[in-house]
């Protein structure tokens, strides 16, 4: 399995806190990704990034920021959480060749907001 | 992106080969498929990839239609751990997202 961890792996917060969740990877993948997974959604990409400061949105971008200050860690940002964004966060790497990209994903993120 | 259309349900006994279809009939020529599995409430996993040959690794078959509008992932002898819901996803050669769609959940059953 391709080393990547998510942390923490369980959070419960309230309404317009701040959260941050954090994908670490060992395998030194140039790309990371963060998706969401809701019931009747499948996976949605929020963000992802393509190398270190540089980062790109997603489709459903929107009450989310992310960092990547190191190619091993890509952070995911809830400025002021709301109800809306409870979810599994899953994290992904990939390093793109010969045109193909195959990604692997962590273990998920399980936030609730009440 | 090319849009896939799967099964919602498929059944399989174990022990038996489970044979998965994608219709993806708007597919390009520069488009890849691939197949991801979600297993209960886990990360989902990369299974394999093609573009027009048919390919097999330690995990399965995938086996793409010479007009490549359609492709079947072939897992050869079933078990109780391979019931999941199987994704195929086409996507040209580039680098970000991947559009899962619904999947078929596929039950193995003794």
């Amino acid at each position: 399995d391709a080393g990547i961890t998510q942390s923490p792996r369980h959070k419960v917060t309230e309404t317009g806190t701040p959260v941050t969740l954090r994908c670490h990877q060992t395998e030194n993948h140039r790309y990371m990704y963060w998706y969401r997974q809701d019931p009747g959604h499948g996976l949605r990409l929020i963000h992802y990034s393509y190398g270190v400061k540089d980062t790109d949105k997603g489709e459903v971008s929107d009450g989310y920021s992310v960092s990547r200050s190191k190619t091993e860690d890509f952070l995911l940002t809830l400025e002021s959480a709301t109800s809306s964004q409870t979810s599994v966060y899953f994290c992904a790497i990939s390093n793109p060749t010969g045109g193909y990209n195959e990604q692997f994903f962590g273990p998920g993120t399980r936030l609730t907001v009440l | 992106d090319a849009k896939t259309t799967q099964p919602p349900s498929m059944d399989c006994a174990e022990g038996r080969a489970a044979n998965l279809p994608c219709n993806h009939s708007t597919i390009s020529g520069n488009e890849y498929v691939y197949w991801y599995r979600q297993i209960h409430s886990q990360g989902p996993q990369y299974i394999i990839h093609g573009l027009k040959n048919n390919e097999t690794n330690e995990m399965a078959s995938l086996i793409i239609t010479e007009d490549r509008k359609s492709s079947t992932l072939i897992l050869p002898h079933a078990t109780l751990r391979d019931t999941a819901v199987y994704y195929c996803i086409v996507q040209a050669g580039g680098y970000n997202k991947l559009i899962f769609g619904a999947g078929t959940r596929l039950a193995v059953h003794p």
